[in-house]
């Protein structure tokens, strides 16, 4: 059972192109939604976070779009550079509580020159 | 900067042998967890810990053990290693704000490739 659906599987965008990834859950309960980049060889690390009661979060070129109602959120990549190439897992938890964080299966982003 | 540090970064192993993954954090986190990685199946969580010698089952804890002695120290256990146990292991700790209980930022280390054969 996968509470997070993510798409897609696989990207490829041209340097300067906009990079959107989306993710979709379903327990009501989740409140917090964070976005991990993991590069090869590397552990993942935390991009950028948003909570339910905001529907937008921007940071630099990095952009958390929050759908409640839909139960949807995704991640744009702006200004797309061969340096974003990484994979990007979206993930949900309950913002409070014993953490237990459930991931997407991830994205791979290739930006090309 | 807080390091979360796997003992290995590539493990080879025959299936039956009972295999010890070993897991460190520097930053007195309270919160420690061990994930596997596969290609279209994403971090599944194998166990967490929020508390030295307390543990809670994950998503997908069969053929798994944990063990939680010291605060730092998170060790995964294979206690007969299978072909399909084959996978990316990724440790990661986070903090926890008191009795808040509120869900922060999860670090992680490298992972640990292990290969059984």
């Amino acid at each position: 059972q996968q509470q997070v659906k993510q798409s897609p599987q696989s990207l490829i965008v041209q340097k300067g192109g906009i990079s959107i990834i989306n993710c979709a859950y379903e327990n009501t309960a989740f409140d917090y939604f964070p976005w991990y980049q993991q590069f090869p060889g590397k552990g993942p690390a935390l991009l950028i976070a948003i909570r339910p009661d905001v529907s937008e979060k921007k940071e630099g070129r990095f952009t958390i779009s929050f759908n409640k109602s839909a139960k949807q959120f995704s991640l744009h990549i702006m200004d797309s550079q061969p340096g974003d190439s990484a994979t990007y897992f979206c993930a949900a938890s309950r913002s409070w509580g014993y953490q237990k964080v459930t991931f997407g299966i991830g994205t791979k982003l290739q930006v090309i020159p | 900067d807080v390091k979360v540090t796997q003992s290995s970064r590539y493990l080879v192993k025959r299936t039956g042998e009972k295999v010890f993954l070993e897991c460190v954090q520097d930053m007195d986190h309270e919160n420690m967890f061990w994930y596997r990685q596969d290609p279209g199946l994403g971090l599944r969580l194998i166990y967490f810990s929020y508390d030295v010698k307390m543990k809670e089952k994950g998503d997908i804890p069969e053929g798994y053990s944990v063990s939680r002695e010291k605060k730092e120290r998170f060790s995964l256990i294979l206690e007969s290693a299978s072909t399909n146990q084959t996978s990316m292991y990724l440790c990661a700790s986070s903090l926890s704000h008191g009795l808040e209980l509120v869900v922060t930022e999860a670090f992680f280390g490298q992972g640990t490739r292990l290969t059984v054969v």
